[in-house]
């Protein structure tokens, strides 16, 4: 299936823990993003990388690290993990920052206890 | 800075009526609007892509409209159905996608 897929769809961890979240796309596109959505279901852009190369970076704590190994991948690194950190994080890609095919994976929910 | 507004937040309707979703935004300078629809525990859909040159998309039941002048666009959903209760957002493009809130319609039998 053509598709983004990102794991885990559920993590479960304590405050003060690394976490990471793989990102995988196998559209052909050059372009991913990561987007969080908070408790109130506001959805914020985090990271974008077009070509391995990171073009958006909003103001997200530095530690959230995000890593592109090629431009199928984008994964997310958590360090220190605070319960404010708790939400549902999206990745996503497109063909070009233009946003034309624009597609999202179903999420991983994280919670931090 | 884009803020993106949706009314309204929510939206409960018997199914086989017309309806319309606004949105709202303050930066009219975009590339292009996006409505994509969210189910509960799921990702994002993209329904509906209008670039800033046009005025509407339509794909089926859907029909999106944008007037970038004055920072607006609508989804009007027709004969609406119970499976079209979810979540739509709409994000306008200028640099990167910025969502608004969303409204959550319910279709009843």
């Amino acid at each position: 299936d053509t598709a983004v897929s990102q794991t885990p769809k559920y993590l479960v961890t304590q405050m003060g823990n690394d976490k990471s979240i793989k990102c995988e796309q196998n559209l052909g596109h050059d372009t991913m993003y990561w987007y969080k959505q908070d408790s109130k279901k506001f959805l914020k852009i985090m990271f974008s990388y077009n070509n391995k190369e990171l073009i958006i970076n909003e103001t997200v704590p530095n530690r959230f690290s995000p890593k592109s190994p090629d431009k199928a991948h984008l994964n997310l690194h958590i360090n220190s993990l605070e319960l404010g950190d708790s939400a549902v994080y999206f990745c996503a890609s497109s063909q070009g920052s233009g946003g034309v095919g624009y597609t999202f994976g179903s999420g991983t929910r994280l919670t931090v206890v | 800075k884009q803020e993106v507004t949706q009314i309204p937040a929510a939206l409960s309707v018997p199914e086989g009526e017309n309806l319309v979703l606004n949105c709202s935004f303050t930066d009219s300078a975009i590339y292009n609007l996006q409505w994509f629809r969210q189910d509960p525990g799921k990702g994002l859909t993209s329904l509906l892509l209008i670039q800033s040159s046009q005025r509407e998309q339509t794909s089926g039941r859907l029909n999106a409209s944008l007037d970038k002048s004055s920072g607006r666009s609508t989804l009007y959903i027709a004969a609406s159905q119970p499976g079209d209760s979810a979540t739509y957002l709409c994000a306008p493009k200028a640099g990167k996608l910025i969502f608004g809130q969303g409204t959550t319609l319910q279709v009843k039998p």
